[in-house]
């Protein structure tokens, strides 16, 4: 069974960036569908974004043109580069992977989660 | 966007209940329609995938039906481990919405 592991977050001051990763164990993020899930406190999930296995990006509309996903064959890693960050930006930030399910398929594999939090 | 609505927003319930939750989208998502669990510092659990197929390793007293707009989560004997938050996704197009969630606490 795969794992994901993220790590990444911390403290960040309005118009910020920060870089997360996404460490995959067990199988390879170039092989799958991998995105980006988030929750604000006490809310609830908002898809951020989505890197398929041939490439393809797509972003909620909220982070479009701020932030980047991108994947590292080589390390099995995967990335969200977060820039121009907002108050709204906070949130446990969790990598997830439609992995047995295909493009259209369910999230079956959720890593821990790491938390941003953007305040002056 | 496809809007996804979950109703009711939270319900209390005691062990042995039978529990249903209802999700609605905007528009036909077909049977492109997950259930996950979520408990309080945790990440989300996937239950129910494509409407009416249980993930492996999840017990049978869970079970979803519906297709098209209209969508069901059922608990059919509901346990101690099972009062958690409750969200439904539709995977049919981009972004990959989520409900608002249902909390279900005890009675």
């Amino acid at each position: 069974e795969g794992q994901l592991v993220e790590s990444g977050g911390g403290l960040m001051q309005p118009g910020g960036s920060l870089r997360l990763s996404c460490v995959a164990s067990g199988l390879t993020v170039s092989g799958t569908h991998m995105n980006w899930v988030r929750q604000a406190p006490g809310k609830g999930l908002e898809w951020v974004s989505v890197i398929y296995s041939g490439d393809n990006t797509f972003y909620a509309d909220h982070v479009k043109g701020r932030f980047t996903i991108a994947r590292d064959n080589s390390k099995n890693t995967l990335y969200l580069q977060m820039n121009s960050l907002r108050d709204d930006d906070t949130a446990v930030y969790y990598c997830a992977t439609q992995y047995k399910y295909g493009p259209r398929g369910a999230f079956d594999i959720w890593g821990q989660g790491t938390m941003v939090t953007v305040s002056s | 966007d496809v809007q996804m609505t979950q109703s009711p927003s939270s319900l209390s319930a005691s062990v042995g209940d039978r529990v249903t939750i209802t999700c609605r989208a905007s528009h036909s998502i077909i049977d492109y329609l997950h259930w996950y669990q979520q408990k309080p510092g945790k990440a989300p659990k996937l239950l129910i995938y494509a409407a009416s197929s249980l993930q492996s390793g999840v017990p049978s007293r869970f079970s979803g039906s519906g297709s098209g707009t209209d969508f069901t989560l059922t608990i059919s004997s509901l346990q101690p481990e099972d009062f958690a938050t409750y969200y439904c996704q539709q995977t049919y197009s981009t972004p990959r919405t989520f409900g608002q969630g249902t909390k279900v606490e005890v009675k």
